[in-house]
């Protein structure tokens, strides 16, 4: 079973700034099969990226995905102050066939 | 609009049983795999359950197997989840997710608001 790992746990930024955030997997994921997700206090998740690097429907372009193998970043370009959230990556693998969650990484305001 | 609503959470003692339902609508529901992801108080998701959009293929977290059981209804646009055997660790807000199918390497796109279910004694 494939487990994520995400870092840094908690990322202090300023509204303008660039996060980077990281999501390594235990062993090789389909990039095809990599997704990011926002989840802010008191609300359902939302999807980001899809992918590794696809932008789901409505998301602004200062989020980026990239990655292949087993180390995936998501990039925030300069961060709103409605960005301030909880990221997760997500993976799908066929065998066995379950979704994993990586813990989480916070950005919050600094 | 395209909407997924969860209902039947609520406060159950260890070892009772919940039924959880997700009303969906704004979509043709019987095009789409579904799943159950669950949050526990302060911590991250856990994906619990998936079914395919014909109910051929269903999977289960190991922490649930051999006591959820999820099910569809594509009648009634509505996806279930039956909790038997409850214990404390199970308590969490739960959400109904779709899958987007190969057309988004089924991410989840579509969420509900959550249900929560709380055991307790």
């Amino acid at each position: 079973e494939i487990v994520l790992t995400q870092s840094p746990g908690t990322l202090s930024l300023s509204p303008g700034e660039r996060a980077t955030l990281s999501c390594r997997a235990s062993q090789s994921v389909s990039s095809s099969y990599l997704a990011w997700y926002q989840q802010k206090p008191g609300q359902a998740p939302r999807l980001l990226i899809y992918g590794a690097s696809s932008r789901a429907t409505g998301i602004p372009d200062r989020f980026s995905g990239s990655g292949s193998g087993t180390d995936f970043t998501l990039t925030i370009s300069r961060l709103e102050p409605e960005d301030f959230a909880v990221y997760y990556c997500q993976q799908y693998g066929s065998s066995p066939p379950i979704f994993t969650f990586g813990p989480g990484t916070k950005v919050d305001i600094k | 609009e395209v909407q997924l609503v969860e209902s039947g959470g609520g406060l159950v003692k260890p070892g009772g049983s919940l039924r959880l339902s997700c009303a969906a609508s704004g979509f043709t529901f019987s095009s789409y795999s579904m799943n159950w992801v669950r949050q526990a108080p302060g911590k991250g998701l856990e994906w619990v359950s998936s079914i395919s959009s014909s109910s051929s293929y269903i999977y289960y977290a190991d922490s649930v197997k051999g006591r959820f059981t999820i099910s569809r209804d594509n009648a009634k646009n509505s996806l279930y989840l039956q909790m038997n055997s409850l214990r404390a660790e199970d308590t969490a807000v739960y959400y109904c997710a779709r899958a987007c199918s190969t057309s988004c390497y089924y991410a989840f796109d579509i969420w509900g608001q959550g249900t929560m279910v709380t055991v307790s004694s």
